[in-house]
């Protein structure tokens, strides 16, 4: 069964550091997402991405990061300079038609 | 502002025990309402979509159905490996399609055997 991949399982970094996060989406599916959950909090959206631009996202997802699919199947979130704050679990989602999300396994972000 | 509450916050229930979870919704237009189930440290995991009032989803052991107002995931004779925190989402109509899915916090369920 296809499913969304994502690398680095756990990536640990320092403040201020770029850091960036790896997702691979089903393969016939043309929306793509970045949630992150911080500990013990909701899954919050961070932004979603379509046609090869966004096409929404939310306050959290400010000048400090961005997106790019660099190819056919790789969709990246980068983080300029990271803050304690951006210490979280990171998920990136995948739709064929921009309703049912399937999600990958997460990117554990730990920022020191 | 849409908003998502999910009860109860923890569930404790022997196997075998049946019960419900609730999902209750404030939305701007409702397009759709998901339920997910999530394993500690992984990503959500699909479970159901319903898209009106009336509709009602089976998955094995779940049954999923929804009102105008909320949700109900109803679990029947739950085994130890249905423990999981179950997640509900929904997302507004909006121009453009490419709608976020907004969380409710979810409920914590624990099968003992």
């Amino acid at each position: 069964e296809p499913e969304v991949t994502q690398t680095p399982s756990h990536q640990v970094t320092q403040m201020g550091q770029e850091v960036i996060l790896r997702c691979v989406p089903i393969s016939n599916h043309l929306y793509f997402y970045w949630y992150r959950q911080i500990l013990g909090q909701k899954v919050e959206f961070l932004v979603s991405f379509y046609n090869n631009e966004i096409s929404e996202k939310s306050e959290i997802f400010d000048d400090q990061f961005s997106v790019e699919r660099p190819d056919g199947s790789n969709f990246t979130l980068k983080i300029r300079s990271t803050k304690l704050e951006d210490s979280a679990m990171y998920f990136c989602a995948s739709s064929s038609t921009g309703d049912e999300q399937y999600f990958g396994p997460g990117t554990r972000l730990t920022v020191t | 502002e849409d908003q998502v509450t999910q009860s109860p916050e923890a569930l404790r229930l022997q196997e075998g025990e049946s019960s419900s979870l609730n999902c209750s919704y404030t939305v701007s237009g409702l397009r759709g309402l998901f339920w997910y189930r999530q394993d500690p440290g992984k990503g959500p995991e699909f479970l159901f979509t319903l898209y009106s009032a009336g509709e009602e989803k089976e998955k094995e052991r779940l049954k999923a159905t929804l009102t105008k107002k909320e949700s109900f995931l109803h679990i029947t004779a739950p085994k130890p490996e249905d423990s999981a925190t179950y997640l509900c989402a929904v997302q507004a109509f909006s121009t453009g399609g490419y709608n976020k899915l907004i969380f409710g916090a979810g409920t914590r369920l624990a099968v003992h055997p």
